[in-house]
């Protein structure tokens, strides 16, 4: 089975601070996805990698940066918190050839900035 | 452009009824379809995907869901549904011939089930 794992389920900043979250997959897969989820918003693509150093913006790319240095990990980096970055996150990989397109999430972090 | 639309966004049945939550894509191409279920503060599992051929295709927990070309649609349906269902559901859209992966996700759907 697919493991995406996420380094927090909850956690809680302060504006200003710069806020890591680190995801890591162990399928091999080349394509990795971080998305904010919100209430009445459904899911927003915010970066993805399709390949080691590679990265593209997603719908909603500011205010957040990326690093994929390694091909089973992807960290989404929030440089100055805001309380507007409060939210649900959640990673996801593919790109295994026998299921295409298929995305595999993580347990998601819940992360709350005061 | 590619787009997803999940025309409701809450619904409640009743435990042992059916249910059809219905999805609406636009897309150009034979589109790559998935619905997707997340339960509460939990991330997103696979329930079922359409790639080609048969457009019933069958999923996990019971669910099916049907590929309509002409209507442009891929509602999602189980018999009799369980409490545990209780749960957001998103349809989701993917180029296919993209090397990128992306896929476009709906505003997702609330199921709650009454006892």
């Amino acid at each position: 089975d697919v493991k995406v794992t996420q380094s927090s389920r909850y956690l809680v900043k302060r504006t200003g601070e710069k806020v890591f979250l680190e995801c890591v997959q162990d399928m091999d897969h080349e394509n990795m996805f971080w998305y904010r989820q919100d209430p009445g918003l459904g899911l927003r693509l915010i970066y993805f990698s399709y390949d080691v150093k590679m990265k593209e913006k997603g719908d909603i790319p500011e205010g957040y940066s990326v690093s994929r240095e390694k091909k089973e990990r992807f960290s989404l980096i929030l440089e100055s918190a805001s309380t507007n970055q409060t939210s649900m996150y959640l990673c996801a990989s593919s790109g295994d050839p026998l299921t295409s397109d298929t995305q595999y999430f993580g347990p998601g972090t819940r992360l709350t900035v005061l | 452009a590619q787009s997803v639309t999940q025309p409701d966004i809450h619904i409640t049945v009743s435990e042992g009824a059916s249910l059809e939550l219905r999805c609406n894509y636009s897309y150009g191409a034979t589109p790559y379809l998935f619905w997707y279920v997340q339960s509460p503060g939990q991330g997103l599992q696979l329930l079922l995907k359409y790639f080609s051929g048969d457009t019933l295709v069958q999923g996990i927990k019971g669910f099916e869901a049907e590929f309509k070309r002409s209507q442009s649609s891929f509602n999602l349906r189980k018999p009799s549904v369980h409490w545990s269902d209780a749960a957001e559901y998103f349809c989701a859209v993917g180029a296919g011939s993209s090397n990128t992966g992306k896929l476009i996700f709906g505003q997702g759907t609330t199921l709650q089930v009454k006892p």
